[in-house]
């Protein structure tokens, strides 16, 4: 059984168009998370959602929302896509209540050209 | 700025011998420090959580320390195995329960036949 799952594996797509990243984990984890990881390798978080309630938002561009129809997923909406967007994009889930550990989807490849 | 460091340079190793990966952190209290391992085009896997007040945490052939006045940890991985090449990653929990941890950049580990 997969237990966090994303979709698209790749998403390959120009400047400018608006695209979703979907997620859901089965765990019946309480809290959930998006993170870029660009080509340095550095995992940066972007979101963090607790019982579909955000709770961190970095410093990251509007042009990025997330929506938790439900605490087993968490999806990314990404609005006007930038060359600077390109990275591998996980999400992840974490029990939340006192358990630190994440739990990984495998990632999103996102291209903008 | 608070900062962690993990050699970016690749630790190569021969099968059999004890690999010594480092995570150090200044301008930072965590009171949790995870370890992670990441495999290319997959997302990070959790192995082992070091709480502040822990010294040790060992789980099968790994070994993490947590050395709170130096701010480091060290990962240890004994009897090392090619199959365990993979890029390993520190996280820092801050105390407070945010439960968002902070990732360094991880090591590369090559373990040769």
């Amino acid at each position: 059984d997969t237990a966090v799952s994303q979709t698209p594996k790749y998403l390959v797509t120009q400047m400018g168009n608006d695209k979703s990243i979907k997620c859901e984990q089965n765990l019946g984890h309480d809290t959930m998370y998006w993170y870029k990881q660009d080509s340095k390798k550095f995992l940066k978080i972007m979101f963090s959602y607790n019982n579909k309630e955000l709770i961190i938002n970095e410093t990251v561009p509007n042009r990025f929302s997330p929506k938790s129809p439900d605490k087993a997923h968490l999806n990314l909406h990404i609005n006007s896509l930038e060359l600077g967007d390109s990275a591998v994009y996980f999400c992840a889930s974490s029990p939340g209540t006192g358990e630190h550990e994440q739990y990984f989807g495998p990632g999103t490849r996102l291209t903008v050209t | 700025s608070q900062k962690i460091e993990q050699n970016s340079e690749a630790l190569n190793i021969q099968e059999g011998k004890t690999a010594t990966l480092t995570c150090n952190y200044t301008n930072y209290s965590p009171a949790y420090l995870q370890w992670y391992r990441q495999d290319p085009g997959r997302g990070p896997v959790f192995l082992l959580l070091i709480r502040e007040n822990e010294k040790e945490k060992r789980k099968e052939r790994l070994k993490v320390t947590f050395d709170t006045t130096l701010k480091q940890s060290l990962f240890h991985i004994t009897a090392s195995q090619p199959a365990d090449s993979a890029t390993y990653l520190c996280a820092l929990d801050p105390a407070g329960g945010s439960y968002i941890p902070t990732f360094g950049r991880g090591t590369s580990l090559i373990v040769h036949p």
